[in-house]
């Protein structure tokens, strides 16, 4: 079945500093791909989607491009805050036509900024 | 903006007690449904609604009943309480179904069982 596998946390950043965030799936048909943050004390919020191939997702400064090729959906900040410190899901969501929005999450990566 | 509002925020439990974690949406949103949160496990799907008077089945839906007599609300029934039940149970809705898949998730309930 679909499946999600996201790199294991935590990682621990420098203000500053590049961040990537691997992603990859396992998928038939042309599921949408989704990042979620989670921040202390808080439910998720959607980070950034993309909704087909080549598309590049982004908000507040992180990237993500849906590559089919390598089935891969990688997390990308150029340079991290102390307040981007959170959980980061990647999620796999219904191919394309699908009846339910029903989201596969990776296990999420915990994110650790320091000043 | 409530958004989605679950209740407790935190429950302590002894194991075969029953309770209810409510939700409740007030952005008129057909899809709702229900996942828990383990660590190294992240979210799994419970149950979840396309709408009032369906529901079906997620990836982890034993121990677990759920209703959806209205739009609004999505209560999660524990009839009878396990240790192995102790998580954060988190609900989510969506405006529609289909491609974009898109959930606002509640605060989370955490629930301990004992």
């Amino acid at each position: 079945g679909n499946s999600v596998t996201q790199m294991e946390g935590p990682v621990t950043l420098s203000e500053e500093a590049f961040l990537t965030i691997n992603c990859t799936y396992t998928a038939t048909g042309y599921p949408s791909l989704f990042w979620y943050v989670q921040y202390p004390g808080e439910g998720l919020q959607l980070l950034l989607k993309a909704t087909k191939a080549d598309d590049k997702g982004s908000n507040k400064g992180f990237e993500a491009t849906y590559r089919k090729e390598t089935t891969s959906f990688h997390l990308e900040k150029g340079s991290v805050q102390v307040s981007d410190s959170a959980v980061y899901f990647c999620a796999l969501g219904p191919d394309y036509g699908g009846a339910t929005n029903k989201l596969i999450f990776g296990t999420g990566t915990l994110l650790a900024v320091q000043p | 903006n409530a958004g989605v509002t679950q209740t407790p925020k935190f429950q302590v439990l002894k194991t075969g007690q029953s309770m209810t974690l409510q939700c409740a949406q007030d952005m008129n949103h057909e899809y709702m449904s229900w996942y828990r949160q383990d660590p190294g496990m992240g979210l799994r799907l419970i149950h979840y609604s396309v709408g009032a008077g369906i529901t079906d089945q997620g990836e982890v839906p034993n121990g677990y009943n759920v209703s959806r007599s209205t739009t609004e609300d999505f209560p999660l029934r524990l009839l009878s309480a396990a240790p192995s039940q102790t998580s954060v149970y988190f609900c989510a809705s969506s405006a529609g179904v289909g491609i974009t898949g898109e959930l606002f998730f509640g605060e989370g309930s955490r629930l301990t069982v004992l």
